[in-house]
């Protein structure tokens, strides 16, 4: 089963700062997901990336499928970008495609 | 369109209750999903269904049940409510690879249950 461990836990910014978050995996994967976490609850999806870097707005995800490690970047962060920020990769060991997930990252960005 | 629904958005159960969460979906989407999520883990996967009539177990399926009898609905029941069933419990679906879909699930927007 594909172990997700995801750093940092809590993360508190000021406003504008570049934001770094971590994602490793124990197993090789075809592809990985970003999910953000509104305060509210509600979840989405933000990005699936198999190599490379991806980039949406101000955030830029990248892969690094030999190290089994992938990061998510905020440029400029807002106090909107305020989330919890999930990893997610397939579970090989279930079926189906299932996902595998991590425990997220909160972030906070104060103004 | 709507995306996935739950119904209901909260409730709260007495110890030996039931009751059943329902996850609608307009995407005609073949896999569905049920996870919890509780304070300090990440979401797991209860049950789900690869389609029509199929369900199948995931991490954590004691002590729930679960019926797709229409493609674009997934119940989740609780047969008989315990404290540690206190959760937020989210639906989700995704389309078939085979069809064109790709691995991306769509998330309602939650059940917050609480049993006393």
């Amino acid at each position: 089963k594909n172990e997700v461990e995801q750093s940092p836990q809590n993360l508190t910014a000021q406003e504008g700062e570049f934001i770094t978050i971590n994602c490793s995996y124990s197993v090789g994967i075809s592809a990985l997901h970003w999910l953000q976490q509104h305060p509210g609850g509600g979840i989405v999806s933000l990005f699936m990336l198999s190599s490379g870097k991806k980039k949406h707005g101000r955030l830029i995800a990248t892969i690094n499928i030999q190290e089994k490690h992938s990061s998510l970047h905020i440029t400029a962060s807002h106090p909107r970008d305020s989330a919890v920020y999930i990893c997610a990769v397939p579970d090989y060991g279930g079926s189906q495609g299932n996902l595998i997930f991590g425990k997220g990252t909160k972030l906070s960005v104060k103004p | 369109n709507a995306g996935v629904t739950q119904t209901p958005k909260f409730r709260v159960l007495k110890t030996g209750q039931s009751m059943t969460l329902l996850c609608a979906q307009d995407m005609n989407h073949e896999y569905m999903y049920w996870y919890r999520q509780d304070p300090g883990m990440g979401l797991r996967l209860i049950h789900y269904s690869v389609g029509e009539g199929t369900t199948a177990k995931g991490e954590v399926p004691d002590g729930y049940n679960v019926s797709r009898l229409k493609k674009q609905n997934f119940l989740l029941g609780l047969e008989s409510a315990a404290p540690s069933q206190t959760s937020v419990y989210f639906c989700a679906s995704r389309g078939d690879l085979l069809a064109g879909g790709n691995d991306t699930q769509y998330f309602g927007p939650g059940t917050r249950l609480t049993v006393l």
